[in-house]
């Protein structure tokens, strides 16, 4: 399966500080995407990375990905209290994607 | 901005009753998708419809079908309702082709199903 196993599957910091989600997965990909849920809602695309990339910025947003470990991170600096929210990553290779868990992340004021 | 909406957000249904849950994107998008989420289970994907009239089973088909008579429209119906089909069902559409595709998934805002 190409489903992406995120970890931790919570976390808890303080307003601020950083935040770090990891991702693992199965299978070759030609995209790995992160998406971001709130409570209650629907998945919104955070970010893409397509397999021939290391490395990704979007404002406060940073994504790894390291096709010989078949990983990927989402670091989330200075994290505000409106990033709590649920985070999955998407492993892309066909015409589905696959979601895990996710990792629930809590930014206490 | 691409839009995909779900006729219900919540829905209180007895069991065995016929469900539908309707979805509808105004993108053009080839690609529709079903899934239902459930705490420490994550997105699991029910079916998907890759064109009109097309589907194809995705990881738990089971006690669904589904209906894609015009392309903006995807419906998911349970035959026969079941108290462990209460969840949270999310639609989204995509493009996976030519120049448009980024890969990217549109959700709606999820229909919340409660199966007494």
């Amino acid at each position: 399966s190409q489903q992406g196993e995120e970890d931790p599957q919570a976390l808890s910091i303080q307003e601020g500080e950083n935040a770090t989600m990891n991702c693992s997965y199965k299978t070759s990909i030609n995209n790995l995407q992160w998406y971001r849920q709130n409570s209650g809602r629907g998945l919104v695309q955070l970010i893409l990375i397509r397999s021939n990339e290391r490395e990704k910025h979007s404002g406060r947003l940073r994504v790894t990905l390291d096709t010989s470990k078949k990983s990927s991170s989402l670091l989330i600096t200075a994290s505000r209290a409106a990033d709590t929210a649920s985070y999955f990553c998407a492993p892309h290779s066909s015409y589905k994607l696959i979601f895990g868990s996710g990792t629930r992340l809590l930014v206490r004021p | 901005d691409v839009k995909v909406t779900q006729s219900s957000r919540y829905l209180v249904k007895r069991t065995g009753e016929k469900v539908f849950l309707e979805c509808v994107q105004d993108m053009d998008h080839e690609n529709m998708f079903w899934y239902r989420q459930d705490p420490g289970l994550g997105l699991r994907l029910i079916y998907f419809s890759y064109d009109v009239k097309m589907k194809e089973k995705g990881d738990i088909p089971e006690g669904y079908s589904v209906s894609r008579e015009k392309k903006e429209r995807f419906s998911l119906i349970l035959e026969s309702a079941s108290t462990n089909q209460t969840s949270m069902y999310l639609c989204a559409s995509a493009y996976f082709g030519g120049t448009r595709n980024t890969g990217e998934l549109f959700f709606g805002e999820g229909s919340r199903l409660t199966v007494l």
